[in-house]
């Protein structure tokens, strides 16, 4: 079953402006991954965020956890085209599965 | 470095055809390896995962089974498909348990006429 829930489902930008998308997921965790997928394409790695941590940034990234909510946020700066994606949360069900959401579709127009 | 390689890319099958999709994982040793679906528009479902040779732990019941013959070897396969197993199949790996990341292969898309 899959515990995180993005929201927005879909997101349409200017290019050069901010994206951000949330996660909420139901049970308590050991960490949270963020995921980009481009159309047809496999899941790509961004980020890993543990439940110790509140925010974490990797380049134009930055994400947030607030375990007390259950719930994370990812920012996108300064948008790309490039970054036109589908973007995936996942959290940890056991010490080897992932439980991911439905994913938020970012279209970054130029 | 590590590579994951998916086979087919693409694959057009009738109903109560058999499949069988193949996956492989070079660079790494005693990997983690997960089969996964994704509907269109959809989140992914883990369909099977394998923490060692033979030992597979199957998260959905269906039509659908998983082997695991060699370290770096993870196969999904069907005797008979059915129209519901339509999907686009990813293959990924991981070290060790979940704290780190899964990487994925390219994908299968399987459509079931």
């Amino acid at each position: 079953s899959q515990q995180g829930e993005e929201d927005p489902q879909a997101l349409s930008i200017q290019e050069g402006e901010n994206a951000t998308m949330n996660c909420s997921y139901k049970t308590s965790i050991n960490n949270l991954q963020w995921y980009r997928q481009n159309s047809g394409r496999g899941l790509v790695h961004l980020i890993l965020i543990r439940s110790n941590e509140r925010e974490k940034h990797s380049g134009r990234l930055r994400v947030t956890l607030d375990t007390s909510k259950k719930s994370s946020s990812l920012l996108i700066t300064a948008s790309r085209a490039a970054d036109t994606a589908s973007y995936f949360c996942a959290t940890d069900q056991n010490d080897y599965k992932l439980s991911f959401g439905a994913g938020t579709t970012v279209t970054v127009r130029a | 470095s590590q590579t994951i390689h998916q086979w087919p890319a693409t694959l057009v099958q009738p109903v109560g055809s058999p499949l069988s999709l193949e996956c492989t994982v070079e660079g790494t040793s005693n990997p983690n390896l997960y089969w996964y679906r994704q509907a269109a528009g959809r989140g992914l479902q883990l369909l099977f995962y394998s923490v060692g040779i033979g030992q597979i732990s199957s998260e959905v019941p269906q039509n659908l089974s998983a082997s695991r013959p060699q370290d770096r070897q993870f196969i999904l396969s069907s005797k008979k498909l059915l129209l519901s197993d339509s999907g686009f199949y990813l293959c990924a790996w991981t070290t060790g348990r979940v704290q780190l990341a899964q990487y994925f292969g390219p994908g299968t898309r399987l459509t079931v006429l």
